[in-house]
């Protein structure tokens, strides 16, 4: 198995720009995460979907930020606009039976810099 | 959620035990204790999750007290590629239960 699989690996665009990160979860999950990293405030649960349904995105920071996930093999973290603070490590997760399932398999990671 | 605090930092010699304690005072009776790491430029990994009992696997073992307000992760013979950043979070299993990241423990094996 690829395991969790994200593009690009690294990311670096100017002030203002559209940005899409993507994410492929393993095969067979059913429930997807994206995270977000960051040296202040550490790893941050932005939304996560079920049955590709979003079911909380509730630390999605503000509406400059959407996600979505249009089947069960793809989803995509969109940043319109983007500022310098939107800087950092962004992370897909997925888990294969439910949301409570014990065992998030989390992808490689999406490094942004926004200049 | 219940919250957790971890020293941190600590380090062992390369071989031996690593010890990692946490602590969370205020867990429910319904709420489990989870164990994630994070090596350096890497996602987090899980490693083991227990709720009363004693839990062992491949990785690790985990030890929760009796009154369940503390647990330590014993990683049995370190190696260099333990060192990371080791994430004790609670989590309950209800339908608005995450995992929240703290700002873990940062263990660091030394040769």
């Amino acid at each position: 198995d690829a395991g969790v699989i994200q593009s690009p690996r690294h990311e670096v665009t100017e002030m203002g720009q559209e940005v899409t990160l993507r994410c492929k979860p393993i095969s067979g999950h059913n429930s997807l995460f994206w995270y977000r990293q960051t040296m202040m405030r550490g790893l941050e649960l932005l939304i996560y979907f079920n049955n590709n349904v979003p079911i909380d995105d509730s630390g999605m920071p503000e509406d400059r930020f959407s996600a979505k996930m249009p089947n069960a093999s793809f989803s995509t973290l969109k940043i319109q606009p983007s500022e310098p603070r939107d800087s950092a490590v962004y992370f897909c997760a997925s888990t294969g039976q439910s949301f409570s399932s014990y065992e998030q398999y989390f992808g490689p990671g999406t490094r942004l810099t926004v200049t | 959620d219940a919250k957790t605090t971890q020293p941190p930092s600590m380090d062992c010699a390369e071989g031996r035990a690593a010890n990692l304690p946490c602590n969370h005072s205020t867990i429910s009776g319904n709420e489990y204790v989870y164990w994630y790491r994070q090596i350096h430029s890497q996602g987090p990994q899980y490693i083991i999750h227990g709720l009363k009992n004693n839990e062992t696997n491949e990785m690790a073992s985990l030890i929760i007290t009796e009154d369940r307000k503390s647990s330590t992760l014993i990683l049995p013979h370190a190696t260099l590629r333990d060192t990371a950043v080791y994430y004790c979070i609670v989590r309950g299993t209800g339908a608005n239960s995450k995992l929240t990241f703290g700002k873990g423990i940062t263990l660091s094996v030394r040769p």
